[in-house]
């Protein structure tokens, strides 16, 4: 059952705007979130892991915040750029498990 | 280099025959996952395994086979018996106590 659930679907920007995707997921027996980056041709790559509500998480222009009680995530990018176009991943632990439940992804693309 | 290794990138085979895909990591993780991708739908846990001698069935195992003889590699077989096996294979693995996981290049197996 796919309950991991992201949005937009894609979405297309312009070089130096700052943009957002949303992850939903159910609220009960939250263990914890995970966020991906996956570049055409390469692997997917971890970007943040949250567990805590209320978690905010910076990796350079990109960030990443947790509401474990509604059961949301949001990614930020300030200032895309070209290099920032990719699938971005949101996956949460099925209970304390180390199983992951994967949504679908946002494609991102930045136009230069 | 540290890292995990999938190989081949492109595996094409005639229906009917069982094949072999290969997964291999240096990084002394524990535990190993396989996953299935195809379009439109998010990442699918094949098999995992925790610990050496040891794995289980995720939600899509039906009509794969796998072996965890080495810490080092995961090998998948996609057998005949599987309906629908063509589609890009993950392979990730992941440390215990810590919850990201470390993907392959993947597998794109094409069966005709």
């Amino acid at each position: 059952i796919l309950n991991v659930e992201q949005s937009p679907q894609s979405l297309h920007v312009q070089e130096g705007d700052s943009t957002n995707f949303t992850c939903s997921f159910p609220s009960s027996n939250f263990y914890a979130l995970h966020w991906y980056r996956w570049e055409t041709a390469k692997s997917p790559e971890a970007l943040f892991v949250m567990t805590l509500n209320g978690d905010e998480k910076k990796k350079g222009r990109i960030s990443a915040t947790l509401n474990t009680k509604e059961g949301y995530s949001y990614l930020y990018i300030k200032g895309s750029q070209p290099e920032d176009s990719a699938t971005y991943l949101c996956a949460r632990n099925a209970g304390n498990n180390r199983k992951l439940i994967w949504g679908l992804g946002t494609s991102l693309a930045v136009n230069p | 280099d540290g890292g995990i290794t999938q190989s081949p990138k492109y595996l094409f085979r005639k229906e009917g025959q069982n094949v072999t895909l290969s997964c291999e990591q240096n990084l002394n993780h524990d535990a190993m996952y396989w996953y299935r991708q195809d379009p439109g739908q998010g990442l699918r846990l094949i098999y995992y395994s925790q610990i050496v001698n040891d794995f289980q069935k995720g939600d899509i195992a039906e009509g794969y086979s796998v072996s965890r003889e080495k810490k080092e590699s995961f090998p998948l077989t996609v057998t005949s018996a599987q309906k629908n096996p063509t589609a890009f294979y993950l392979c990730a693995s992941r440390t215990s106590g810590n919850y990201e996981q470390y993907f392959g290049p993947g597998t794109r197996l094409t069966v005709t």
